[in-house]
């Protein structure tokens, strides 16, 4: 059971780039969340997919988009890296139900991403 | 506004101690919280959770108690070992599902 797996774990752009951050989760958790850590802070919510099918923004979406391809998976977007989106990026998964959490999320081991 | 906070950014405490980690919240309709532990180099984990009808939850080792009045979250870690070694956040969530972080306690056990 491999839980929550993100790909890449390291990635260096130059500023302009874009790129995809994967994420896919193997226990049938129907919400998914992009969350961002830099040194010093807690994560901030980039986005979030309640179900399949939606998407919502959270407190840092701007310059990222997001893609729930199925249920296992949730992708993360830069279209046009800039050095402001230098940090560690983290999917999570849960189980929601009448949108009540009614657990943990849980992590992957986070994607290192610097943007020159 | 709306934030979660943590009163200290480091503590420091002597193993087999008892460790208190605080935390502060400003929206009173948060209506679950939940403490994390983030080992370096590794997503944050699940510790303890909290519904807003309880005001204390026990687990292994660890406390969470909850006042509402003040809108004051604690971790209670009893008998601190090495391993308890980590940065701890309080994080709440509202209806909808969106967890918010506060900024984290990093926590240093001396042997």
């Amino acid at each position: 059971n491999a839980g929550v797996t993100q790909t890449p774990k390291f990635q260096v752009l130059k500023t302009g780039q874009s790129m995809t951050l994967q994420c896919a989760q193997d226990m049938n958790h129907n919400s998914m969340y992009w969350y961002r850590q830099d040194p010093g802070m807690g994560l901030r919510l980039i986005y979030y997919s309640a179900s399949e099918g939606t998407t919502d923004k959270g407190e840092v979406p701007n310059g990222y988009n997001v893609s729930r391809l199925n249920k296992r998976e949730f992708s993360l977007r830069l279209e046009s890296a800039a050095p402001s989106q230098t940090s560690v990026y983290f999917c999570a998964s849960s189980f929601q139900t009448r949108g009540l959490n009614t657990g943990e999320l849980f992590f992957g081991e986070g994607s290192r991403l610097t943007v020159l | 506004g709306e934030s979660v906070g943590l009163h200290l950014p480091t503590l420091s405490v002597q193993e087999g101690d008892n460790s208190i980690i605080n935390c502060a919240y400003s929206n009173s309709a948060s209506d679950y919280f939940i403490w994390y532990k983030q080992e370096s180099g590794k997503g944050p984990q699940f510790i303890i959770d909290i519904r807003s009808n309880m005001d204390k939850r026990q687990g292994q080792r660890v406390t969470v108690l909850l006042n509402k009045t003040v809108k004051h979250l604690s971790l209670q870690i009893a008998a601190t070992q090495p391993g308890d070694s980590a940065v701890y956040f309080c994080a709440e969530t509202r209806r909808g599902g969106k967890l918010i972080f506060g900024q984290g306690t990093e926590l240093s056990v001396k042997p």
